[in-house]
């Protein structure tokens, strides 16, 4: 009964495709993000939602498109992939106190 | 913005002995401070947290303390164990409705038997 989940888990395709990582999270949540952590393992926020409402975009490329169909979805569509887009991409989830995690896309851009 | 430093990056501690991770923090407006432990291949796991109106708090063989003043705050491992060895990350974060939690680089925690 996983409260945050991701597919695929692992994910390996040519530059230049386009991929989709799918989240979803049984806990009732309002609010759900999209982290990256890089082969250094330092985490950074590339977006969150908040019911449904986009509230934060970093600094990302355009290539990446976030997609909330509803409060308990989260994806993330990758234009264009490029070699150094590989990095483990966490999905989360929060209500009023810290995170919980899914355990994560690992991508691999070849 | 927000920038959270973590220090050591590795660590290395003989089972039964403390570990001390210490994290300092920039915006002073931050007040909601967590502890995330990730072990191989798996997200990472909240494990405590601590706000900004408390000095201290435990759980166990764990505790987080924090000195609002100095910017600082720590996590204590005690009795260490080998299933204690992962990553930990401490992060920081203003608790609003949007909070965006900015995480320190990680501390590699192994423990050795």
């Amino acid at each position: 009964d996983t409260a945050v989940s991701q597919t695929p888990k692992y994910l390996v395709t040519q530059m230049g495709n386009d991929k989709s990582i799918k989240c979803e999270q049984n806990l009732g949540h309002d609010t759900m993000y999209w982290y990256k952590q890089d082969s250094k393992k330092f985490l950074k926020i590339m977006f969150s939602y908040n019911n449904k409402e986009l509230i934060i975009n970093e600094t990302v490329p355009n290539r990446f498109s976030p997609k909330s169909p509803d409060k308990a979805h989260l994806n993330l569509h990758i234009n264009s992939l490029e070699l150094g887009d590989s990095a483990v991409y966490f999905c989360a989830s929060s209500q009023g106190r810290g995170y919980t995690f899914g355990s994560g896309t690992r991508l691999t851009v070849v | 913005g927000e920038n959270v430093e973590q220090h050591p990056s590795t660590l290395s501690v003989q089972e039964g002995d403390s570990a001390v991770i210490k994290c300092t923090y920039s915006d002073s407006a931050s007040n909601y401070f967590p502890w995330y432990k990730q072990e191989l291949g798996k997200g990472p796991q909240l494990i405590i947290d601590i706000r900004s109106n408390v000095g201290e708090k435990k759980d166990q063989r764990i505790a987080v303390t924090l000195n609002k003043t100095a910017k600082h705050f720590s996590l204590h491992i005690t009795e260490t164990q080998p299933e204690d060895s992962a990553v930990y990350f401490c992060a920081a974060t203003k608790k609003t409705s949007y909070d965006k939690v900015i995480f320190g680089p990680g501390t590699s925690l192994s423990v050795i038997p």
